[in-house]
């Protein structure tokens, strides 16, 4: 099983700011076979990234996704007052497929 | 605009099975991959397992000696089966498109007595 660290656990920055969210897999991933998710409270995932870097359909170009291997990136270029949440990475290219444990992205 | 809805208890007792439905609408299931994922109150995420295609299936290990997933192309439905359940299965249980485009809303299902 591929085990995704996600860094660091919260990130407190303020609008405006950059965020780079750091996540790391234990094996390299398949193909880049990852997948960036933001979730805010009491709602369901939304994707963000697929294949590493590929935007999902009406994301906002702020957001991009880079890396292969074992180590990935999410980029928020400037946050926006949307944008604070929880962020998930998850592998999709071996089975189980699994997920980071969550990068709190927090308003400072 | 595909949609989907989880359905189904949302309390059930500890060893007994937790049963779900996803009611996929906007697309058909036929010929696709169709997931399921839960998050314990306050934690991350899990993925179940999927289904795909003519009805063949890929579990988490760490459940797979107790899920079934299963698809009615008829309904454009597909089903969660967890038997012997304990209060570590009580979650927001999810059902997505297998690479995660269109989630339901969650169901929150407590395994209590």
């Amino acid at each position: 099983e591929i085990v995704l660290t996600q860094s660091p656990g919260t990130l407190s920055l303020s609008p405006g700011e950059r965020a780079t969210l750091s996540c790391r897999a234990s094996q390299s991933v398949s193909s880049s076979y990852l997948a960036w998710y933001q979730q805010k409270p009491g709602q369901a995932p939304r994707l963000l990234i697929y294949a590493a870097s590929s935007r999902a359909i009406g994301i906002p170009d702020r957001f991009s996704g880079s890396g292969s291997g074992t180590d990935f990136t999410l980029t928020i270029s400037r946050l926006e007052p949307e944008d604070f949440a929880v962020y998930y990475c998850q592998q999709y290219g071996s089975s189980p497929w699994t997920f980071g444990q969550g990068t709190k992205v927090e308003i400072k | 605009q595909v949609q989907l809805q989880e359905s189904g208890p949302g309390l059930v007792k500890p060893s007994e099975t937790l049963s779900l439905t996803c009611t996929v609408s906007g697309g058909s299931i036929s010929n696709y991959y169709w997931s399921w994922i839960r998050q314990p109150p306050g934690k991350g995420l899990e993925w179940i397992g999927y289904i795909y295609y003519s009805g063949s299936t890929n579990y988490n290990p760490s459940l797979k000696s107790r899920v079934t997933i299963s698809e009615d192309t008829s309904k454009n439905q597909f089903f969660l089966k967890l038997r012997s359940v304990t209060a570590a299965d009580t979650a927001v249980y999810y059902c997505a498109d297998g690479f995660g485009n269109y989630w339901g809303q969650g169901t929150l299902v407590t395994v209590s007595s």
